[in-house]
């Protein structure tokens, strides 16, 4: 079935470094890709999606491009800053073929630095 | 306005008791969506409501997990015999139709312990 695989954290990075978060998944239709993220406290929040192949989502700094040759879907951000710090999940929805569901990764843990 | 909200925000419980969870969606909403986040994981999915009706359940775990929502708004997750198995972060999510259910906003969860 589908599936989403993204790389265990955590990630501890100093304020203003380069962020990339990996992600690929396994779909048998064409899914819609998303990166969602969990402040300290809060709840689940969208950060950024992409409904096609080549789309790129964007938000807050933050992109990923929906590369179906690779399967995947990789976060990045230029500079990160210390409000970045949170769990970040990559996930996927196919209505066509996973009804309504959406798959998440295990989720990353990323560290700021000041 | 106010996004969803999960009451209560934590409960612990013994191993065999009955327990609810309920989740208010936001106002408006008509698809809404109860989710299980155990310790180091992604949320799974449990089931979806569109309206009343609960369009996929597919997610339960058994038959001792159970959902309502019987006026197209409030819902209730009821968890029957519990077992420490079930310790974890309950979480609730509402669109605002199904057309748009990819868009989903999640509530702060309910921490479920059974002892």
């Amino acid at each position: 079935g589908d599936s989403v695989t993204q790389m265990e954290g955590p990630v501890t990075l100093s304020e203003e470094a380069f962020l990339t978060i990996n992600c690929t998944y396994t779909a048998t239709g064409y899914p819609s890709l998303f990166w969602y993220v969990q402040y300290p406290g809060e709840g689940l929040q969208l950060l950024l999606k992409a409904t096609k192949a080549d789309d790129k989502g964007s938000n807050k700094g933050f992109e990923a491009t929906y590369r179906k040759e690779t399967t995947s879907f990789h976060l990045e951000k230029g500079s990160v800053q210390v409000s970045d710090s949170a769990v970040y999940f990559c996930a996927l929805s196919d209505p066509y073929t996973g009804g309504f569901k959406t798959i998440f990764g295990a989720g990353t843990r990323l560290f700021v630095k000041a | 306005g106010a996004g969803v909200s999960q009451t209560p925000s934590n409960k612990v419980t013994e191993k065999g008791k009955y327990v609810e969870l309920r989740c208010d969606p936001i106002s408006g909403h008509t698809a809404l969506y109860w989710y299980r986040q155990s310790l180091g994981q992604g949320p799974e999915f449990l089931i979806y409501f569109q309206g009343t009706g609960a369009a996929d359940d597919s997610g339960l775990p058994n038959d001792r997990f159970f959902a309502v929502r019987p006026e197209g708004s409030v819902s209730t997750l009821k968890i029957q015999r519990t077992e420490r198995g079930d310790s974890a972060v309950y979480l609730c999510a509402s669109s605002l139709t199904e057309t748009s259910r990819e868009t989903q906003y999640f509530g702060p969860g309910t921490r479920l312990l059974v002892l």
